[in-house]
């Protein structure tokens, strides 16, 4: 079945230097896939989510490139901010019925420090 | 602005109690989606619906029960709480059609079983 894997629970930076979380996925069929932001005591909203064309999409500074090869969608951004902290969760969509299912990976933690 | 609300905020219940918890939206979308979330675990689905009068089982529904008695409302039910369904809980409501799957979250609620 679909599956979503996100394999550091937190990342630490610094401020300024380059974001890079990781998300790896497996799935049937052409997939779909999202980037949410959590931030403390706020509800998940979407930072980014795929193209079917292979644009790569931005937001907020934030992009990701969908790699069909290797099964990737890792987020990125060039400087770390301090309002960056935050929880993310990679998400793929379900390639089955037109439910609007996503299976969420178990989120990573970004901690950025001045 | 998609718009999704959650009563009670938070909530403290005695083992083998009832709990209900609310969720209504006013995006007009015919799914909706109740996960909970934990460290460690990430959002997992629980329970979700096409449309009034529908529910379905996600990937974790047992001790849980769902109604969806209008367009707009969508309760998650907890006929015996245990102290294991303590958890943060999220209430979502989307569209699915063609590669569009966004997910619109609503505030939580903080539910404790003692």
């Amino acid at each position: 079945g679909d599956s979503v894997t996100q394999t550091e629970g937190l990342v630490t930076l610094t401020e300024g230097l380059p974001v890079m979380l990781n998300c790896t996925y497996q799935s049937t069929y052409s997939p779909f896939l999202f980037w949410y932001v959590q931030h403390l005591n706020e509800a998940p909203k979407l930072l980014l989510k795929s193209f079917t064309d292979n644009k790569r999409p931005e937001h907020q500074g934030f992009h990701a490139t969908l790699h069909k090869s290797s099964s990737s969608f890792h987020l990125q951004k060039s400087s770390a901010q301090l309002s960056d902290s935050a929880l993310y969760y990679c998400a793929l969509r379900d390639t089955g019925a037109n439910t609007g299912k996503l299976t969420f990976g178990h989120g990573t933690i970004l901690r950025v420090h001045p | 602005e998609a718009a999704v609300t959650q009563s009670p905020r938070n909530k403290v219940a005695v083992t083998g109690g009832k709990v209900t918890l609310s969720c209504n939206q006013t995006n007009n979308h015919n799914n909706m989606y109740w996960y909970r979330q934990d460290t460690g675990h990430g959002l997992r689905l629980i329970h979700y619906s096409y449309g009034a009068g529908s529910t379905e089982k996600g990937d974790i529904p047992d001790g849980y029960k769902a109604s969806r008695p209008s367009q707009e409302n969508f309760s998650l039910i907890l006929e015996l709480a245990t102290p294991s369904q303590t958890s943060v809980y999220f209430c979502a409501s989307g569209e699915d059609w063609g590669n569009y799957a966004e997910q619109f979250f609503g505030p939580g609620t903080r539910l404790t079983v003692l």
